[in-house]
């Protein structure tokens, strides 16, 4: 399979403990995203990658948020100290050169419940 | 301020029939690219169909073509032949060249297809 892949696909953990998703984008893809998406709505942009340089972060990202992409391959986005808010499904997206015309690929996402 | 706006939370459409799913934008970037996803409820997100803002014809994939209104700012995705299979959340996004090239997405369209 040479799509977007993530892990875990699934998380329940107890409020103030801290979880970690990992992204393998598809192979010759150099940017990559991360999305939130709650249920009804439709993907929130959290922050993109561009190889390694993390080049823009949404407000919505607050300081418990921390995400990486070490070598400009797979990235990982830690949540610190969780809140029942942050209950929702992550995604994650690749795509090629940064052009209009360029969709992005999505993975199947990360649930996370936070309880 | 990039925008996009899906007016319609949910919509029926009977098994063989057409149904079209509204999408208007905003942006004052003279660039950029709509496009649609499908949701099923596994939450997976899946590209459909793909315009850009110089492309003088609509875009067609198969059952699913994008009314692409430019001067009243609309992308609407009409599905044909409608199947049971199609029932799922459609959301409707864009990609801008300002703001990074992140894809923002309207809050989406239910489809029910009935049999």
């Amino acid at each position: 399979d040479t799509g977007v892949s993530q892990d875990p696909r699934h998380k329940i953990t107890k409020r103030g403990q801290n979880v970690t998703f990992r992204c393998d984008p598809i192979s010759e893809h150099n940017r990559l995203y991360w999305y939130r998406q709650t249920l009804g709505q439709g993907p929130e942009f959290l922050t993109y990658f561009q190889n390694e340089a993390q080049l823009e972060k949404s407000r919505l990202l607050s300081d418990r948020f921390s995400a990486e992409r070490p070598k400009g391959s797979f990235s990982t986005l830690e949540i610190q100290r969780t809140e029942q808010g942050d209950s929702a499904m992550y995604l994650c997206a690749s795509s090629n050169l940064p052009e209009a015309g360029n969709t992005i690929y999505f993975g199947e996402g990360s649930w996370l419940t936070v309880v | 301020a990039q925008k996009i706006t899906q007016t319609q939370p949910g919509m029926f459409v009977q098994e063989k029939e057409a149904v079209t799913l509204d999408c208007t934008y905003d942006t004052s970037d003279p660039s950029y690219g709509l496009f649609w996803y499908k949701q099923p409820s596994s939450g997976e997100m899946i590209f459909l169909i793909y315009q850009g803002s110089y492309d003088q014809q609509n875009a067609t994939e198969g059952r699913y073509s994008l009314n692409f209104q430019k001067a009243r700012k609309s992308a609407n995705l009409v599905i044909s032949a409608s199947q049971l299979g199609d029932s799922a959340m459609y959301f409707c996004a864009m990609r801008v060249n300002t703001g990074g090239f992140k894809t923002i997405f309207g809050a989406g369209t239910r489809l029910f297809v009935k049999a």
